[in-house]
């Protein structure tokens, strides 16, 4: 089956610091990335919507400039939160579709980041 | 807008029984796809069972499956023969063809031996 792999796992920045996420599409490519925010014992809440070599498209609420995602390649997108702060702690989930059949009617997740800003 | 509602904040069923986690949804498509996950302590999202909103037949996986009222806008989980490996959060989603997925809140699910 497809995958996706998220890194890092886990990470925790001091206050006022960037963090970058990558995600990464293993074998297939990805022409669509999602990011989702998921606080604890909450659902999964889309950030946005990244097309390859296209800008994002931000759900409402959500400030593009502190949540930078860039997709520059049919396998890679990033997140980078920007100037993050403790309430900006939470588990990020990355999720992919492709073109391909087999790869364009459902989402392949990664595995999540839990950010903790200190 | 589209939304999905999940009424069961928490379920528990015990080994070897048959349960059934409710879903609703609001949509004004008549193409859409409709996804059960499963996130288990590793939070690592597990696909469970897809339903292609045109098609009248519900899907099953296994000891997986579904019940799609369309009319209704309903879409239930029934586990068969649980098991305790199935205890996790079960997240209802929908998602408008080849679009971003809406979840609900999620039911927890609690296996009892």
């Amino acid at each position: 089956g497809a995958v996706v792999s998220q890194h890092p796992s886990w990470v925790i920045c001091k206050s006022g610091t960037s963090v970058k996420i990558e995600c990464r599409s293993l074998d297939f490519q990805a022409t669509t990335m999602f990011w989702y925010r998921q606080f604890p014992k909450q659902s999964l809440m889309l950030m946005a919507t990244s097309n390859e070599g296209s800008k994002a498209t931000y759900e409402q609420g959500v400030e593009k400039d502190k949540f930078l995602i860039n997709h520059a390649s049919l396998t890679l997108s990033t997140l980078t939160v920007t100037s993050a702060h403790p309430e900006d702690s939470s588990f990020y989930i990355c999720s992919a579709r492709g073109q391909a059949a087999v790869t364009n009617t459902e989402a392949f997740f990664g595995q999540g980041t839990r950010l903790t800003v200190v | 807008a589209q939304t999905v509602t999940q009424s069961q904040p928490e379920m528990s069923v015990q080994e070897a029984e048959t349960v059934t986690l409710s879903c609703t949804y609001d949509t004004s498509e008549s193409d859409y796809y409709l996804f059960w996950y499963k996130q288990p302590p590793s939070r690592q999202m597990i696909l469970v069972i897809r339903q292609e909103a045109y098609k009248q037949q519900n899907a099953t996986e296994n000891r997986f499956s579904v019940n799609f009222q369309k009319a209704a806008k309903s879409f239930s989980l029934k586990i068969s023969d649980s098991q305790l490996g199935d205890a996790a959060m079960y997240f209802c989603a929908y998602s408008p063809n080849t679009d971003k997925l809406i979840f609900g809140t999620g039911t927890r699910l609690q296996v009892f031996p």
